[in-house]
């Protein structure tokens, strides 16, 4: 089946630094990524969809200075969290849109901590 | 907020029991789809079932969908210790098929 790889998969940072996570799609191309943020034992909130050529759909309530979300090519979408805070710690996960309608296939998430 | 509920929020069983999670939601929807989380992993795809379908099935899950309530109920018969996970249910958002809204979970707990 099909697969998207998180990297990296956890990461440790100082307050003020920036720290990018790639989602690549390994054997598909995907014109379409999404990114969610999940805090511990809550649910995942979707914070932007990433599309391949063009600027990312940012959700209500995220700054999109803030989390810089770049698809350059049709197997890779980056998000980089600028200026991280204690607050940004969080698992991030991306997933990407398949071919057919409604298929869709998860990352393994990358678990950040900014200290 | 966008987000359905799930009950219970935590569920703990003993294996061969049967687990039954329960997912609410807002707005009209053409499917609804359940997920599975390891603690610390990403998500699995478990059944998507469709806005005209009241009931389906796949292995030991069966999943029921009432448009009339905006409700949903994933059932995992015999269960095993490794089912223990947190199950999600999600659906379509802002009339995008692939963009999901996920529920807020059930930690489900099965005891060896």
């Amino acid at each position: 089946g099909a697969v998207v790889s998180q990297h990296p998969s956890w990461v440790i940072c100082k307050s003020g630094t920036s720290v990018k996570i790639e989602c690549r799609s390994l054997d598909f191309q995907a014109t379409t990524m999404f990114w969610y943020r999940q805090f511990p034992k809550q649910s995942l909130m979707l914070m932007a969809t990433s599309n391949e050529g063009s600027k990312a759909t940012y959700e209500q309530g995220v700054e999109k200075d803030k989390f810089l979300i770049n698809h350059a090519s049709l197997t890779l979408s980056t998000l980089t969290v600028t200026s991280a805070h204690p607050e940004d710690s969080s698992f991030y996960i991306c997933s990407a849109k398949g071919r057919a309608p409604g298929e869709l296939f998860f990352g393994e998430g990358s678990r950040l901590t900014v200290l | 907020s966008q987000q359905g509920e799930e009950d219970p929020q935590a569920l703990s069983i003993q294996e061969g029991e049967n687990a039954t999670m329960n997912c609410s939601y807002k707005t009209s929807i053409n499917n609804l789809q359940w997920y599975r989380q390891n603690s610390g992993r990403g998500l699995v795809h478990l059944i998507l079932i469709r806005s005209n379908e009241r009931e389906k099935h796949s292995g030991r899950l069966r999943v029921t969908l009432d448009t009339s309530k905006k409700s949903s109920s994933l059932l995992i018969t015999a269960s095993r210790a490794a089912d223990t996970a947190s199950y999600f249910c999600a659906t379509p958002y802002g009339g995008a098929t692939n963009k999901l809204i996920f529920g807020t979970g059930t930690l489900l707990a099965v005891q060896p």
